[in-house]
């Protein structure tokens, strides 16, 4: 089956330091979505990306998409105490209407 | 708030019974799907419901089933309960069964199995 990976688990950085998780799936994807996730709460969503090589910005957020549809990136610069949460790729298949999540990258930032 | 409604919030069963957890979708929404999200871990899929019929599951036994009603509203049944079925359950609804509709989760059920 289709498995989603994403690197680093964790990572834990200074306010104002920049950020980034990686997302790899095992099979090409028609598209991927990032989700948030605050501590004690529920995923929050936050972009999709459709295109091939797509880049996607949201004022100090980054994604992109990769040419071969089957990783993804989300960059965020400037961390700040409100970041703090879990970030999540999720990934759609040709043909399937149904989501498959990574493990996450949980961001801690210190002040 | 996403008007993804989940009921009861938290849930403490033993081993061997059966629980029902319940979801309102957001308005307009007719797709529902089910996720099973463990301590440090993402959520994983247990099955989608599209107008009332099964559209889609995941790697999980049959003693987890579910149900759609007319009002798209949705239950999860976990027969048989074991412990390593304590973990929160989010619902996600979403308008249509198009590959590009984003999710609306709930708050999800903690369900704790002893």
């Amino acid at each position: 089956g289709q498995q989603v990976m994403q690197i680093p688990q964790y990572q834990h950085v200074q306010e104002g330091e920049d950020f980034t998780t990686y997302c790899n799936s095992s099979t090409t994807l028609s598209n991927i979505q990032w989700y948030k996730q605050r501590p004690g709460g529920h995923p929050v969503f936050l972009i999709q990306l459709v295109k091939s090589g797509e880049v996607k910005k949201q004022k100090r957020l980054t994604f992109q998409f990769g040419e071969a549809k089957k990783n993804s990136s989300l960059h965020i610069t400037a961390t700040q105490t409100t970041d703090v949460g879990t970030y999540f790729c999720a990934g759609k298949r040709s043909g399937y209407s149904t989501l498959t999540f990574g493990k996450g990258t949980m961001l801690l930032v210190s002040p | 708030e996403t008007g993804v409604t989940q009921s009861p919030t938290h849930l403490i069963k033993t081993r061997g019974q059966q629980v029902t957890l319940r979801c309102s979708s957001q308005s307009g929404h007719n797709t529902v799907s089910w996720y099973q999200q463990a301590l440090g871990q993402g959520p994983q899929f247990i099955f989608q419901y599209y107008r009332e019929e099964e559209n889609g599951r995941g790697n999980f036994p049959p003693r987890f089933s579910g149900l759609q009603f007319p009002n798209y509203s949705s239950e999860l049944n976990v027969n048989a309960l074991e412990l390593d079925d304590s973990a929160l359950y989010l619902c996600a609804s979403s308008s249509e069964l198009a590959t590009n509709e984003k999710l609306f989760f709930g708050s999800g059920t903690q369900l704790s199995v002893l």
